[in-house]
């Protein structure tokens, strides 16, 4: 089974629709990380949690929020999806050791119309 | 002015031959340094790290040059199973958040 699932795999909706992606990790890492990547563009970092009670803003947070559930749950909403939020959406976890690797579930990909 | 700048490429190159490309950092703070492979419409997985010595991983070789700020990998004897696009990852030491390169894609025919 996958150390990082994330759900669901692909996904279309409307303009102005709420939508939810999740994120599971079986690797009892502490920190976890939401990304979007486009075409042309590195992954760029919406949101981390380095423990449950611990959130914070990434480079491009506007028009997202999250919920750490859990450990092993990481959760990216849209309040209100916009077409420039079509993207392909990453969620990566890490237990640092002194050296940062990041461990990425399979991507989410989301059109919006 | 990007933090990590690649050359998308592609790189198309036969069986057997060796590519290198690089990766540059605008950040002269940066600390830790990696390659990501990323396959198409696939997750990121770390291929290495950069130490300052340089590595090797068997047919890769990551280099680092903290004076010029930008990072290099080396694949010798290229296989089809190394097409790929391959990410150049730095990170400061202190929040240890990743900065991403958009990519250098590589494609090995036979």
């Amino acid at each position: 089974d996958a150390d990082v699932t994330q759900t669901p795999r692909n996904r279309i909706t409307k303009t102005g629709k709420r939508i939810m992606l999740e994120c599971s990790q079986t690797k009892g890492h502490d920190r976890m990380y939401w990304y979007r990547q486009d075409p042309g563009l590195g992954l760029r970092l919406i949101y981390y949690s380095f423990d449950v009670k611990d959130i914070n803003k990434g480079e491009i947070s506007d028009g997202y929020s999250v919920s750490r559930q859990a450990q092993a749950k990481f959760s990216l909403s849209l309040e209100s999806a916009i077409p420039n939020q079509t993207a392909l959406y990453f969620c990566a976890t890490s237990d640092f050791t002194g050296e940062e690797t990041q461990y990425f579930g399979p991507g989410t990909r989301l059109l919006v119309l | 002015r990007k933090e990590v700048e690649q050359d998308p490429g592609p790189f198309n190159v036969p069986e057997g031959a060796t590519v290198a490309f690089n990766c540059t950092y605008s950040n002269s703070a940066s600390q830790s340094f990696f390659w990501y492979r990323q396959d198409c419409r696939k997750e990121p997985k770390l291929l290495m790290s950069v130490y300052s010595s340089g590595n090797e991983d068997g047919r890769f070789t990551a280099q680092l040059n903290r004076a010029s700020q930008y990072i290099s990998l080396l694949i010798r004897d290229s296989k089809l199973s190394d097409s790929a696009t391959y990410l150049c990852v730095v990170t400061l030491l202190d929040d240890y958040k990743l900065s991403f390169g958009a990519g250098t894609t590589v494609t090995v025919r036979a």
